[in-house]
């Protein structure tokens, strides 16, 4: 079946813009993850949905950043008036439940370049 | 604060060779241990994972092993081949979930 798909897969903006970044689960993952990754860095979780829960906001770096999940599928992260320092490769991941039999399965991410 | 430390950032073997990825935690909740693989271009895919209620596991030619008096737990690939080519990370996380937290990853080379 289907992967995690976001798009665009790249983004080139200027600073100051807002960005849109979206990510299309897999249909029936109700887990939904917001990674960054920074040139030849680790991974740095952002945010986390889980069903209808509050989200987990614990890893967004600034206020500038925000994201939703509407209807619990698909999501979007916005990131306002971007910064140099956004740019990276943003990773969103979904897992069908939160337990140790459900890896997280990634998308392939969106490239932001801020200039 | 990294709580999780991976070592080395890179690594270069020769076909045939045992790479090993060693990773090390603070957090004592920490109860379960992935690896992750990425190619270029791609999102990372789950390799393999340990809870610490085993020493080692075997997946193919790829093993962990992990020592929960030290906190650390390491990846060797066995046999290694030139497709082994990526980048590798290690990641932990507690309380049954899997809100991951990751180490900053080995970029391994594997010549012909």
């Amino acid at each position: 079946g289907a992967g995690v798909s976001q798009s665009p897969s790249n983004k080139v903006t200027e600073k100051g813009k807002d960005v849109e970044l979206r990510c299309d689960p897999i249909s029936g993952h109700t887990a939904l993850y917001w990674y960054r990754q920074s040139l030849g860095q680790g991974l740095e979780f952002l945010i986390y949905f889980q069903g209808n829960s509050a989200p987990d906001k614990s890893g967004l770096p600034s206020d500038r950043f925000s994201a939703e999940r509407t209807g619990g599928s698909v999501s979007t992260l916005t990131i306002q008036r971007t910064q140099q320092e956004d740019s990276a490769v943003y990773l969103c991941a979904s897992s069908s439940h939160v337990s140790y039999n459900s890896p997280l399965h990634f998308g392939n991410g969106t490239r932001l370049t801020v200039t | 604060q990294q709580q999780v430390k991976q070592s080395p950032q890179s690594l270069i073997v020769q076909k045939g060779g045992i790479p090993i990825i060693n990773c090390a935690y603070e957090n004592t909740a920490f109860d379960y241990f992935p690896w992750y693989q990425q190619f270029p271009g791609k999102g990372p895919a789950l390799l393999i994972a340990i809870r610490p209620d085993v020493s080692e596991k075997k997946e193919g030619r790829f093993t962990i092993s992990f020592n929960k008096s030290a906190k650390q737990f390491s990846l060797h690939i066995m046999d290694s081949q030139p497709g082994d080519s990526a980048t590798y990370f290690c990641a932990a996380s507690g309380n049954a979930g899997n809100m991951l937290t990751f180490g900053g990853g080995t970029r391994l080379m594997v010549k012909p």
